[in-house]
């Protein structure tokens, strides 16, 4: 069964520091989206991107995010100048349309030293 | 807004039993859905049931089926016949219709543990 794929599965890096989070979703959904969960608390909605642009995001989703698709299979999460409070796990998911199941991937454990 | 509710913080069940798990939901809005994610310790969310406001019948998916009972605004999850393996979290999750994309707002979780 196809499915999302995250990678790396765990980053460390230094606050200030830019950080780049892959996702490969599955090959004909159109629908793609970032959500984030802080350990222990529940997953948040970060963004959602259809047709090569932003359709929503929350008010996490500051200045210091960026969302892109580089090319026909990735989508990536950048954040600029991370903070130790972005500390979280990011799950990627996609979606075929609007109405149907998202699928998330594994997630990328984030740590922000 | 929506807001999803999960009153169990953990519940405990025996192999091979069945086991509720609770959600109840608010929104105003007459079309969304509804969902329900398997998170185990390794972390990943596993997507496991959907139910549409406007399905007459409720979802079912192999042993996991969605108990929708609208007028109340509840979507409880019933896990029948309790394995090992089913020791995880379990999301709720809402999503509003038409939106233009998915954006679900979750439950704080309950963590399910089965007792062989």
């Amino acid at each position: 069964e196809p499915e999302v794929t995250q990678t790396p599965s765990h980053q460390v890096t230094q606050m200030g520091q830019e950080v780049i989070l892959r996702c490969v979703p599955i090959s004909n959904h159109l629908y793609f989206y970032w959500y984030r969960q802080i350990l222990g608390q529940k997953v948040e909605f970060l963004v959602s991107f259809y047709n090569n642009e932003i359709s929503e995001k929350s008010e996490i989703f500051d200045d210091q995010f960026s969302v892109e698709r580089p090319d026909g299979s990735n989508f990536t999460l950048k954040i600029r100048s991370t903070k130790l409070e972005d500390s979280a796990m990011y799950f990627c998911a996609s979606s075929y349309t609007e109405n149907s199941p998202l699928h998330f991937g594994n997630g990328t454990r984030l740590t922000v030293t | 807004a929506q807001k999803i509710t999960q009153t169990q913080p953990g519940m405990f069940v025996q192999e091979k039993e069945a086991v509720t798990l609770d959600c109840t939901y608010d929104t105003s809005d007459p079309s969304y859905g509804l969902f329900w994610y398997k998170q185990p310790s390794s972390g990943e969310m596993i997507f496991l049931i959907y139910q549409g406001s406007y399905d007459q019948q409720n979802a079912t998916e192999g042993r996991y089926s969605l108990n929708f009972q609208k007028a109340r605004k509840s979507a409880n999850l019933v896990i029948s016949a309790s394995q090992l393996g089913d020791s995880a979290m379990y999301f709720c999750a809402m999503s509003l219709s038409g939106a233009g994309s998915y954006q679900l707002t979750f439950g704080k979780g309950t963590k399910l543990s089965v007792i062989p």
